[in-house]
């Protein structure tokens, strides 16, 4: 089974409006980590935001927020005010396991390109 | 501050070659992983090391794969011989594990775009 998936391999927002990217994870570990990295044409892959599991509020940065829920295991990425230079690979990526315990992972996604159009 | 630093940018070699990738960690981190990402597979964990000892190498697809870390501030990947479907952009990232109240993000170098011919 999938540990990170993501099931929309392209979307398109217009310039300005806001965007949702989709993430589900698979865990039976009560403490675990999730992230959202974005990867541009250029190559480099640049971390954007972190949702811990124990975290009550969902997590933002800027124009990111992460829609945290919990019960479904989502943690979804929204944009708002949509940028071309939002234009990219977006990757949701997991960290499951107690580090020293043996089953530390870190597990990507196969993540979800974006275009913003103008 | 510095971020990781990767070098080669880029590398192409012939099949049968040696190949030694490069990696500065950002400083102060005590862990340091090894990505290899394709289009056929994605980003895939190679290795990881904490505090320069490897601690998890499930992921190197083969012996021809190697890889080293002799001090906090420099690690290396090796391969050879080299092969063609060797190809792929190789990632180093690193975090700092182990202290509580850290998210441990990992923060990527800018990676090495191989290509074997």
């Amino acid at each position: 089974a999938q540990k990170i998936t993501q099931t929309q391999p392209g979307m398109f927002v217009q310039e300005k409006e806001a965007v949702t990217l989709d993430c589900t994870y698979d865990t039976s570990d009560p403490s675990y980590g999730l992230f959202w990295y974005k990867q541009p044409s250029s190559g480099e892959m640049i971390f954007l935001i972190y949702q811990g599991s124990y975290d009550q509020q969902n997590a933002t940065e800027g124009r990111y927020s992460l829609n945290f829920q919990k019960a479904r295991k989502s943690a979804n990425l929204v944009i708002s005010a949509s940028q071309l230079g939002d234009s990219a690979m977006y990757f949701c990526a997991m960290r499951e396991g107690q580090f020293g315990s043996g089953t530390y992972k870190y597990i990507f996604g196969t993540g979800t390109r974006l275009k913003v159009l103008a | 501050d510095a971020g990781v630093i990767q070098s080669p940018r880029h590398e192409v070699t012939e099949m049968g070659q040696e190949v030694t990738l490069r990696c500065k960690p950002i400083s102060g981190h005590n862990s340091l992983f090894w990505y290899r990402q394709t289009m056929m597979r994605g980003l895939e964990l190679l290795i990881y090391f904490n505090n320069n000892v490897p601690i998890d190498d499930s992921g190197m697809p083969e012996d021809r794969f190697s890889a080293k870390m002799p001090n906090a501030s420099f690690s290396t990947l090796k391969i050879q011989p080299s092969e063609p479907r060797d190809s792929a952009v190789y990632f180093c990232a690193s975090t700092f594990l182990g202290a509580r109240g850290r998210t441990d993000t990992q923060y990527f170098g800018p990676g090495t775009r191989l290509t074997v011919l």
